[in-house]
């Protein structure tokens, strides 16, 4: 059972367009983290997001925390094939016997065409 | 400041062997996470080592065990090697534990079982 759910799985857009990214959960989460990963290599962090309804910008990526704790987006305006890769969202739970794990969606894999 | 680092990069294997996975961590981190990454089943927690203590494990067999050294430095070890096994071991170090929770990853180790 993954404790996050990631919608949509695959996205495939033409250069410029916006897109969304979801992650959702039942469970409250103390921090959200959102990493891209591209073939063969390691998720590289994007982003940790830590209050309920946070919002931060990173160029052309938005990321929102819920405010309950429980669900995040991320938003890519005017895409660009360099934004390809396999976004994950991961989630640190605040309870003592889970300290040092991410819970991590299984990811949506985005493919940007010129 | 360098990264994590992972050795080997790539491994092959056969069903029944064992195997013996390295991770280096971000100098001055001294939490040390492994992960499993199957296109299925996405990345799953192994287990995480904090000042040479395993502090978390996920639901994997007893197959699959880990130490970490005084130095931070981490191994993990597969002991009868089963097809299934054939993933993306990633390792992650982060310096807090708590409230973030951020994690660095490594490039990965890719073992294949034969």
């Amino acid at each position: 059972t993954q404790l996050l759910e990631q919608s949509p799985q695959f996205l495939s857009i033409q250069e410029g367009e916006n897109l969304t990214v979801y992650c959702n959960s039942s469970s409250v989460f103390s921090s959200l983290q959102w990493y891209r990963q591209e073939p063969g290599e390691g998720p590289v962090l994007l982003v940790t997001v830590v209050t309920g309804g946070e919002v931060k910008k990173l160029k052309r990526l938005t990321f929102q925390f819920g405010d309950a704790r429980k669900d995040s987006s991320l938003h890519i305006t005017a895409a660009q094939p360099g934004d390809t890769g396999l976004y994950l969202c991961a989630g640190a739970a605040d309870r003592g016997s889970t300290l040092g794990r991410l819970y991590f969606g299984r990811g949506t894999q985005l493919t940007v065409w010129p | 400041k360098a990264g994590v680092t992972q050795t080997p990069r790539y491994l092959i294997k056969t069903r029944g062997q064992q195997v013996t996975l390295s991770c280096s961590p971000i100098s001055g981190h001294r939490s040390v996470s492994w992960y499993q990454q199957t296109p299925g089943q996405g990345l799953q927690f192994l287990f995480e080592y904090f000042s040479e203590t395993q502090r978390n494990k996920g639901n994997f067999p007893g197959r699959f065990s880990g130490r970490q050294f005084s130095n931070s430095r981490s191994e993990m070890n597969v002991s009868t090697l089963e097809l299934g096994d054939s993933a993306l071991y990633l390792c992650a170090s982060s310096l807090v534990s708590r409230p973030f929770n951020e994690q660095f990853f490594g490039p990965g180790t890719r073992l294949t079982v034969l």
